[in-house]
């Protein structure tokens, strides 16, 4: 089946200090690629939604200078936490489809991010 | 825009009993409805997805049915496992851009 590889899966670092969180699609074209963010027992939030070679469009109240995300190719999106405050540790996920009609999200193992 | 309401929040069951998870959807033109099995500092994994132009989709023990008419829609899980054990989500949206909206999760316990 698919696969989605986001790396690091663990990260803990000082306050102030930017994270970079990659997603990778080994096996399939990624046309899009989702963001999440999950706290404790809840569900998934969406972030944003980033298309190949095009800005990422942002769900309303994620700071877009905050959460930068790249999408440069069909197989590699980045999630870039800058300047990163305890209030940003949370549990990030990225997900990755084809594009094509109903066609399933296939999501990464996620990223644990501890700001100390 | 849509909305996905899943219940019960936590189910614990016997092993080898059925479970069942229901959830509910606000916008007629959804069409895919998938779900997800999410275990302990893991990502979601799809376990099963049925579009709306399908009442019922049977996997092993897994089954989804679908209601189109009255908006909602079923995960069972027949002859539960420990294994089983996790956090089940389902998701409504429809196709062309697709971006599913998740509901609140299940966290279903198995004992032994």
């Amino acid at each position: 089946g698919a696969v989605v590889s986001q790396h690091p899966s663990r990260v803990i670092c000082k306050s102030g200090t930017s994270v970079k969180i990659e997603c990778r699609s080994l096996d399939f074209q990624a046309t899009t690629m989702f963001w999440y963010r999950q706290f404790p027992k809840q569900s998934l939030m969406l972030m944003a939604t980033s298309n190949e070679g095009s800005k990422a469009t942002y769900e309303q109240g994620v700071e877009k200078d905050k959460f930068l995300i790249n999408h440069a190719s069909l197989t590699l999106s980045t999630l870039t936490v800058t300047s990163a405050h305890p209030e940003d540790s949370s549990f990030y996920i990225c997900s990755a489809t084809t594009g094509s009609p109903s066609q399933p999200q296939h999501f990464g193992d996620g990223t644990r991010l501890s700001i100390l | 825009g849509e909305n996905v309401e899943q219940h019960p929040s936590t189910l614990s069951v016997q092993e080898g009993d059925s479970a069942v998870i229901k959830c509910t959807y606000s916008d007629s033109a959804s069409n895919y409805f998938p779900w997800y099995k999410q275990e302990l500092g893991k990502g979601p994994q799809l376990i099963i997805d049925i579009r709306s132009n399908v009442g019922e989709k049977k996997d092993q023990r897994i089954a989804v049915t679908l209601n189109k008419t009255a908006k909602h829609f079923s995960l069972h899980i027949t002859e539960t496992q420990p294994e089983d054990s996790a956090v089940y989500f389902c998701a409504a949206g429809f196709g062309g851009s697709y971006i599913p909206t998740f509901g609140r999760g299940t966290s279903l316990i198995v004992h032994p």
